[in-house]
């Protein structure tokens, strides 16, 4: 299986909702990330989990909570988000956290904040 | 943080013809990757380059590395539809993929 996963495809939400993201491999990759990305730019950086710890978090707003419940799976928990926050959600994974470790992506979350 | 400049940045051209894409830097890379995007859609890794004058095809897409390792190019040949998306070029570092501003290619039939 050489495929990440993310559910839902799309999502509309309210800004008094609480939703969640979900992303799964099983390609025994041991560092998973999310990234958003506007229409017509490049994906950034939100967090990183290496095996299965928090390693990075781009001073993202506390509105998303990220959990990685174990090395196949990373969650993106929302609340209360604003409009500004519409976009695609992108989930990857890669072996490691090395330099050159090539990065998979998933097919993205389109998300709708009204 | 290394800054990688894509050029250039829209590309609209008639199928069959030949197109060339460039990604610098002043920086060098340990590595480069090339990915593609169609709308809607999640990146899809087209290549890694490494050494230096590396040259990688896939298909109908020629991939070259620069002998400093600061630039790469993506060469498509007889373009077709399908290969219509964002094309980005990516170098890793500190756990992190910085990415270029991408390079919108449009292939009309």
């Amino acid at each position: 299986d050489t495929e990440v996963t993310q559910t839902p495809k799309h999502l509309v939400m309210g800004m008094t909702n609480k939703k969640s993201l979900k992303c799964e491999q099983h390609m025994g990759h041991r560092a998973m990330y999310w990234y958003k990305q506007k229409a017509k730019k490049p994906p950034e950086l939100m967090f990183v989990y290496s095996y299965e710890k928090l390693s990075i978090n781009e001073s993202v707003p506390s509105r998303f909570s990220p959990e990685c419940p174990n090395s196949s799976l990373l969650n993106l928990h929302l609340h209360a988000l604003q409009p500004e926050d519409s976009a695609l959600y992108l989930c990857a994974s890669s072996r490691g956290t090395s330099v050159g470790n090539e990065q998979f992506f998933g097919p993205g979350t389109r998300l709708t904040v009204l | 943080t290394q800054l990688l400049e894509q050029s250039p940045q829209f590309l609209s051209i008639q199928e069959g013809e030949n197109l060339t894409v460039y990604c610098n830097s002043s920086s060098v890379f340990s590595s480069l990757q090339w990915y593609r995007q169609e709308p809607g859609e999640g990146p899809v890794l087209l290549v890694t380059v490494v050494t230096g004058g590396e040259v990688k095809k896939l298909k109908r897409l020629t991939f070259q590395f620069g002998d400093a390792r600061k630039d790469s190019s993506l060469h498509i040949t007889a373009a077709q539809p399908g290969d219509t998306g964002l094309y980005l070029c990516s170098t890793g570092a500190n756990s992190k993929l910085t990415f270029g501003k991408g390079i919108t290619l449009s292939v009309r039939p």
